[in-house]
């Protein structure tokens, strides 16, 4: 079976200071790769998704990056945290091929930016 | 452009009470269709999906979702809710983007289940 962990589960940061987020997939090999936004009490935001190990594509701007390192690893980070980057960052994964169109989900990486 | 509805913010039922929770989709092609449910401070968990043939999709823990093209909408039932229950409903659709697909979310539902 399939999991997927997200570290760390809470962070605490202060504006400006840098950050990077992590997700692995285990059980699975080659699967698309999504990162997710969530505003308090808000909707799902996809940031960045990546097919294969390398190759990352941005959806919104958020003065955010991403990476995939390994074929089961997807980082987020930035430099520079800002009050905005506050929130709920979520990973999920979907199969590479085929029809099949639902993700799954981690479960999450609470953000404060203070 | 595409979209997904969910016109009630927030459900209020009682427990052992029926439940449908709205959502209306604006997608021009075949839609493959989802619920997901959050749980406070988790990840979202996969309820149901719809991709073809039968409009009735049957989910977890109970749950039912009817498709209507005619209606662009994927309601969420169930026939009696528990207290657990509680918790954001998100719809989505997926849709086709390059050499990947997207899922579009609603706003959300929440739903309070009363004792």
């Amino acid at each position: 079976a399939q999991t997927i962990h997200q570290w760390p589960v809470a962070e605490i940061k202060a504006v400006g200071s840098p950050l990077s987020l992590g997700c692995t997939i285990k059980g699975k090999s080659s699967p698309n790769l999504y990162w997710y936004w969530q505003a308090t009490g808000g909707t799902l935001q996809q940031l960045f998704y990546s097919i294969t190990v390398g190759q990352v594509e941005s959806v919104v701007q958020l003065n955010l990056s991403a990476s995939r390192p390994k074929d089961d690893q997807f980082i987020l980070s930035t430099e520079k945290l800002l009050l905005s980057h506050s929130g709920f960052y979520l990973c999920a994964w979907s199969h590479l091929r085929g029809n099949y169109a639902e993700q799954f989900f981690g479960p999450g990486t609470r953000l404060t930016v203070l | 452009a595409q979209s997904v509805t969910q016109p009630d913010a927030r459900v209020t039922v009682s427990e052992g009470a029926s439940l449908q929770l709205r959502c209306k989709y604006s997608y021009s092609a075949t839609p493959y269709l989802f619920w997901y449910v959050q749980y406070p401070r988790q990840g979202l968990q996969l309820l149901l999906k719809y991709y073809s043939g039968d409009p009735v999709v049957q989910g977890v823990n109970g749950f039912e979702a009817e498709f209507s093209k005619s209606n662009s909408s994927f309601h969420l039932r169930k026939a009696s809710v528990h207290w657990s229950d509680s918790a954001v409903y998100f719809c989505a659709v997926s849709i086709r983007t390059g050499n990947t697909r997207k899922l579009i979310f609603g706003l959300g539902t929440t739903l309070q289940v009363q004792p």
